[in-house]
């Protein structure tokens, strides 16, 4: 089982639409989750990052991490086509590094 | 917000040549910093952590006589791909934190390096 997973997409959505993006993972002791965009051919821009179980909602953005399932999302209200990236989930275990998943790409069509 | 700048963002060099990567953090310190190899349509892998003024911890499968890491000041990391090959195409990324562990990391913009 990997650590982080994500389904690898793509995800399409129509313009306006909630883009829900998924994780799990399969460290219990994890205590930090974030979400990163990263456009083709371009380094990853984090997006979100969450600590406490629940929502966090930041503009058009929100994450939601619920510990005891080991599951966190992110949902993209009105999505854009600017939007559309691979987002990826990365947990961190313990330590500083981060342990990313696969990636979803997201699709948003005009 | 936290700021990280790599340099340089593109190199293309011979097969056989040493090439040095640069990753800086602008507007803090950074004890740890991160360098990542992304292949194309393939996630981050995480090569080594970086640690300042110390010798960097590398994962497993990466040769540390292949990549060295010298981690000599606060702000300043750089990855040395060394006698590098065709297979050594990549997409190259650091990253660094400006807070404690568990906060939020910061890319830099990679470099794309090719190797003929």
């Amino acid at each position: 089982q990997k650590e982080v997973e994500q389904n690898s997409g793509p995800l399409s959505v129509p313009e306006g639409a909630i883009a829900s993006l998924n994780c799990t993972y399969s460290d219990r002791g994890s205590q930090s989750f974030f979400w990163y965009r990263q456009y083709s051919g371009k380094s990853p821009e984090l997006i979100m990052f969450i600590y406490s179980n629940g929502d966090k909602e930041d503009g058009r953005f929100t994450a939601q991490l619920n510990k005891a399932s080991q599951y966190v999302s992110l949902l993209i209200r009105d999505s854009q086509p600017s939007d559309s990236a691979t987002y990826l989930c990365a947990v961190n275990p313990q330590g500083g590094k981060l342990i990313f998943g696969q990636g979803t790409e997201l699709s948003v069509k005009p | 917000g936290a700021v990280v700048s790599q340099h340089p963002s593109w190199v293309i060099c011979k097969s056989g040549t040493s090439v040095k990567i640069e990753c800086r953090s602008l507007d803090f310190q950074a004890t740890t910093m991160f360098w990542y190899r992304q292949f194309p349509k393939q996630s981050l892998m995480l090569m080594a952590t970086s640690n300042e003024g110390s010798k960097a911890t590398y994962e497993q499968g990466v040769e540390k006589d292949k990549f060295l890491i010298n981690h000599a000041s606060l702000t300043l990391s750089t990855l040395t791909v060394t006698s590098a090959h065709p297979e050594d195409s990549s997409f190259y990324i650091c990253s660094a934190g400006a807070g404690q562990v568990g906060q939020p990391q910061h890319f830099g913009d990679g470099t794309r390096l090719s190797i003929l």
